[in-house]
């Protein structure tokens, strides 16, 4: 069993609506992650916390909001999507201990369908 | 240009043969990392193995092996004695010793490889 407790595992939504994903970890890691996947492609990194903080956005639009109310919980708030956002969203968490062999624990995912 | 390269984009193999998954990657760093994960049906994506650039010895984790050829820049994994459990998505990835100044996170993933494995 993952680590990485994610949900809703599946989620629909129309473009107007406001959803939210969770993500939760209990390993005690100090860096959480959401990553983006389209069909069959590899994972996109879409944002970093550290420390609670944001650290990286990767230039994702403002319709993807994050939130990180403590160390063990991750959101990602939806807001306006357009069809093309339909993926499956992925949160990952790792040590944050800042070495080349650190690894991420990914969660089962999000899968998101935006109608 | 594209860091990691997985060639194949689908691979097959009999159950309890050996398979060999390629992967190449291209970086200037001395100093990086180099990761496989798997990805089953439902989505989350497993470490299976990781080789960093200076290790002398090839990585192996249980039925996972890493033929690491540095001056061929390639990574490949080996799964022996494979499982249909096996079956999944295949991604080879590297984290860089100068990424942003920052070595968390930004992992870099190769297209992937789909391995099914048949009785």
């Amino acid at each position: 069993d993952t680590e990485v407790t994610q949900t809703p595992k599946h989620l629909v939504m129309g473009m107007t609506n406001k959803k939210s994903l969770k993500c939760e970890q209990h390993m005690g890691h100090r860096a959480m992650y959401w990553y983006k996947q389209k069909a069959k492609k590899p994972p996109e990194l879409m944002f970093v916390y550290s420390y609670e903080k944001l650290s990286i956005n990767e230039s994702v639009p403002s319709r993807f909001s994050p939130e990180c109310p403590n160390s063990s919980l991750l959101n990602l708030h939806l807001h306006a999507l357009q069809p093309e956002d339909s993926a499956l969203y992925l949160c990952a968490s790792s040590q944050l201990r800042s070495q080349i062999n650190e690894k991420l624990f990914f969660g089962s995912g999000t899968q998101l369908s935006v109608l | 240009a594209q860091k990691i390269t997985q060639t194949q984009p689908g691979m097959f193999v009999q159950e309890k043969e050996a398979v060999t998954l390629d992967c190449t990657y291209d970086t200037s760093d001395q100093s990086y990392g180099l990761f496989w994960y798997k990805q089953p049906s439902s989505g989350e994506m497993i470490f299976l193995i990781y080789q960093g650039s200076y290790d002398e010895q090839n990585a192996t984790e249980g039925r996972y092996s890493l033929n690491f050829q540095k001056a061929r820049k390639s990574a490949n994994l080996v799964i022996s004695a494979s499982q249909l459990g096996d079956s999944a998505m295949y991604f080879c990835a590297m984290r860089e010793g100068n990424a942003g100044g920052t070595s968390y996170g930004k992992l870099t993933f190769g297209q992937g490889t789909i391995l099914t494995v048949h009785p």
